[in-house]
């Protein structure tokens, strides 16, 4: 079946550090990629999403590209502030209902 | 334009009850979707309601049941109630057509504490 496997947490980072957090999916064809973000408190923002290979996602200074050779959607940031202190899920879409499968979470502490 | 909403924020209930969960639905969505998210997890798909009908079923056993109303509205109800099914619900709702669903806006989500 599908899956999503994103780098295990804690990260923590300073103020102005760059950011990558790794994910990896298996599926079958082509699932749509998603990341989202999760504040404390708070529900899943849909962060940004790329639905064919080598397609961008772009949001906030936040980029992920659709990598079908191996499978990937890292997400980047050039520079971190301290408001993006959150947990990040990675996400795949695929199937006639096109629930999302995710992946369990990055926790990101930025420091100022 | 109104987002989704979750009712109750909070619920505490004791092994073998019953539990209504309630979404209300993004202006202009019809379709509902329901995960469920363990501590330190991801959302696992519980099963999804598109124009009141099922629409598809996660690995999750027959008592977690739910409806969607005619507003496209929706309730998640689990029956005789576990200590593993303490997590937080989470409600999301996009505007489905046939073969698409468009992106999922989340509800704040219901944390329920079964004790």
């Amino acid at each position: 079946g599908n899956s999503v496997t994103q780098m295990e947490g804690p990260v923590t980072l300073s103020e102005e550090a760059f950011l990558t957090i790794n994910c990896t999916y298996t599926a079958t064809g082509y699932p749509s990629l998603f990341w989202y973000v999760q504040y404390p408190g708070e529900g899943l923002q849909l962060l940004l999403k790329a639905t064919k290979a080598d397609d961008k996602g772009s949001n906030k200074g936040f980029e992920a590209t659709y990598r079908k050779e191996t499978t990937s959607f890292h997400l980047e940031k050039g520079s971190v502030q301290v408001s993006d202190s959150a947990v990040y899920f990675c996400a795949l879409s695929k199937g006639s209902n096109y629930k999302l499968t995710f992946g369990k979470g990055t926790l990101l502490t930025v420091n100022p | 334009e109104t987002g989704v909403t979750q009712s109750p924020t909070h619920l505490i209930k004791t092994r073998g009850q019953q539990v209504t969960l309630r979404c209300s639905s993004q202006s202009g969505h019809n379709t509902v979707s329901w995960y469920q998210q363990a501590l330190g997890q991801g959302p696992q798909f519980i099963f999804q309601y598109y124009r009141e009908e099922e629409n598809g079923r996660g690995n999750f056993p027959p008592r977690f049941s739910g409806l969607q109303f005619p507003n496209y509205s929706s309730e998640l109800n689990v029956n005789a109630l576990e200590l593993d099914d303490s997590a937080l619900y989470l409600c999301a709702s996009s505007l489905g057509a046939s073969g698409t669903i468009y992106e999922q806006y989340f509800g704040p989500g219901t944390r329920l504490t079964v004790t």
